[in-house]
């Protein structure tokens, strides 16, 4: 079981946005940037958000990451069909010593 | 152009091992620390180990800690994942990914398939 814990699933018609949460603890997103992560099926992850709110080259500014205390979270403006995926947040837990992936919430384009 | 590919996934039997590789090319290996993440059937993400750029530091998930061991060849710009006492659970497609610290894991390989069961 992940120490990161966001939403199962977030839903949104063509255009509206979506707002995925994550939430840890002092050890993990308390006193480490956050990452956000969007997987297709059969693809390798693809980093989307950095250091809690930089975008990657390439990636629209439509996304946009934020972090406040010990939770994260993760906004799709303007939601497109290829949003389609599933999203993980991630971040370096100091207790564990280790890389800790949120539980992932897959977000539907209705 | 960064270049992560993988290699050595199999079919292997509870209790086996193999050997996973990753050879890079792109960027300067020895300045970056390196990261192996599986992903499991139907399941998100976990990170398994990481090491340091120059080799001395390393860090693994508590689920195959004492079984794998990361390691890395800085002048054959190429990690290596040994993997021992293979459980049914280690199933999964093994990735390596660079590491830019604060700048997550930014560059992903394709993934090598590794499946244990007997």
């Amino acid at each position: 079981q992940s120490v990161l814990t966001q939403p199962p699933s977030a839903s949104g018609t063509p255009g509206q946005r979506v707002t995925i949460s994550c939430s840890g603890s002092s050890s993990n997103i308390g006193s480490n940037v956050v990452n956000w992560y969007q997987h297709l099926p059969g693809t390798a992850p693809k980093l989307l958000v950095n250091s809690n709110n930089q975008r990657p080259s390439g990636v629209p500014g439509r996304i946009s990451g934020s972090k406040s205390g010990t939770s994260a979270s993760l906004a799709i403006s303007g939601l497109q069909s290829e949003d389609e995926a599933d999203y993980y947040c991630a971040t370096w837990d100091d207790s564990l010593r280790g890389q800790v992936f949120g539980t992932g919430t897959k977000v539907t384009v209705l | 152009e960064v270049q992560l590919v993988e290699s050595g996934g199999g079919l292997v039997q509870p209790g086996g091992s193999l050997r996973l590789s990753c050879s890079t090319s792109g960027f300067t290996f020895s300045r970056f620390a390196m990261n192996w993440v599986r992903l499991a059937p139907g399941k998100g993400p976990e990170w398994v180990s990481e090491i340091s750029g120059n080799g001395a530091k390393t860090f693994y998930a508590d689920s195959v800690k004492g079984r794998l061991v990361i390691y890395r060849d800085n002048y054959m710009n190429t990690l290596y994942l040994q993997m021992n006492s293979l459980r049914v659970e280690d199933t999964a497609v093994y990735y390596c990914t660079k590491d830019d610290g604060s700048y997550g894991f930014d560059s992903w390989g394709q993934g090598t398939l590794v499946t244990v069961s007997s």
